[in-house]
Order: structure tokens, then sequence, then C-alpha cells
């Protein structure tokens, strides 16, 4: 069955360090986006991407970066962990090429604690 | 910045009784999503509206979409504790992004 997958599934760095959080998706969706999830802000979107060589900045991407090689995958990266970027993450993908009614499926979630 | 305000950010109720929870945007959408998380889970899509005043059924889930296009709510009948869980709104802006701009949720508790 197609899905999508989140590793690692927990994550503990120190301050400093640079963190990649994986994301594939063997749906063949065009469409993938990065998102943080912290008490009292639902889901806020930090970086996206509609196809290969795509990506673009959300709301919250300051600190984080992306590349899109190829379909299935978009790895997020924390250049630099800080203590304020101890969140939940959650990778999500859509089909369709721009925009679309589509759906977005999530993953199953990135828990990262920066000390 | 656009944003998608929900409220309320918390409800409790007992088994059996009722519960909304309503979604405003400083801007028209061009549609509207909902989104269920459970606890310790990632979100799952529900439902998506479209049109001006769309009204939709789920079993006991009811979603709306006014008639300007800023503002949504989903009702549910009799509430039961697999209701439990956090109902998220995520507005488009237009149909040339695959953006979505998420509600900061509504977490449900209900006492059986």
């Amino acid at each position: 069955d197609a899905e999508i997958t989140q590793s690692p599934r927990h994550k503990i760095t120190e301050t400093g360090r640079q963190v990649t959080l994986a994301c594939h998706q063997t749906w063949n969706h065009n469409n993938m986006f990065w998102y943080r999830q912290d008490l009292g802000h639902g889901l806020r979107l930090i970086h996206y991407s509609y196809g290969v060589q795509d990506t673009n900045k959300g709301e919250v991407s300051d600190g984080y970066s992306v590349s899109r090689s190829n379909t299935e995958d978009l790895p997020l990266t924390l250049e630099s962990a800080a203590s304020s970027q101890t969140s939940v993450y959650f990778c999500a993908s859509s089909p369709g090429g721009l925009g679309g009614y589509n759906e977005q499926f999530f993953g199953p979630g990135t828990r990262l604690t920066v000390l | 910045g656009q944003q998608v305000m929900q409220i309320p950010q918390y409800q409790h109720v007992q088994e059996g009784e009722d519960f909304t929870t309503y979604c405003n945007s400083s801007t028209t959408l061009s549609n509207i999503q909902w989104y269920k998380q459970r606890p310790g889970g990632h979100p799952v899509f529900l439902i998506q509206l479209v049109k001006s005043g769309e009204v939709k059924k789920q079993k006991r889930l009811t979603f709306q979409f006014g008639e300007a296009k800023k503002n949504s709510s989903l009702h549910i009948t009799a509430t039961q504790t697999t209701d439990v869980g956090t109902y998220f709104c995520a507005g488009r802006l237009s149909s040339n992004t695959g953006k979505l701009i998420f509600g900061q949720g509504t977490t449900l508790q209900v006492k059986p």
C-alpha cells in the first residue's frame, strides 16, 4: 500500500547541531509540505514543494531548509538547532500539480527535542 | 499575513451533548478543509467544502461553509467518546495554490 513515512520518529539533539528529518512518500504525489505543531499554534507551514527541484518558504521557514531531488522525498534540515525548534514535525503530501482541490496526507510525525 | 482563527481552543462535553467549532478567515477562501487528529496521532482529512453556503453531512458531523466563504463550522450531534481529538480547519486562499492555512484547532474531550 502507498504510504508516507517519517524518520526518525523521535530525536533528541543539542543546540547548534545540524539535524535532518526524513520524509518519504510512495504515492508519487507532486506536492509535499513540512509543518510544525506547537500547543496553541496549530499546524504552521515551514516549507513546501510542488515538484522536483521546486521549493518554497512557508510562514515559519527561518532556520530550516529543504531540497527536492526526486518525487518521493523532501528532507527537512535544521541548519543549527535551537531550543525554539523543539516541536512535533509533520510531513504531508497531496496529488496534483499547482493547487487543485486535493486533500493532504500526513505522515506519523517526528518529535524533536533540542536541549 | 492571512490568518485562520478557530474557536474554541478546548471543549469538554458530556457524552451525548452536541459540539461545535468555528473557523474564521481574514480573507475570502477558495475552499476549506477539515481534519481530525486523534491524541498522539496525525491529522486525517475529513471533508472539503468549496461552494458558498455549502453544507455537507457525514453521519453525526455537519460541515458548513459561509456565504462569504470566510467562515466555516463543524457541528457534531450527540458526541461519543470516539469523537475525542483535535479538529482543524484549513483554508486555501486560491485554487492556484496547494498551500493550506490551518486554524489553531479545537481539542474536544468527551466525558463518558
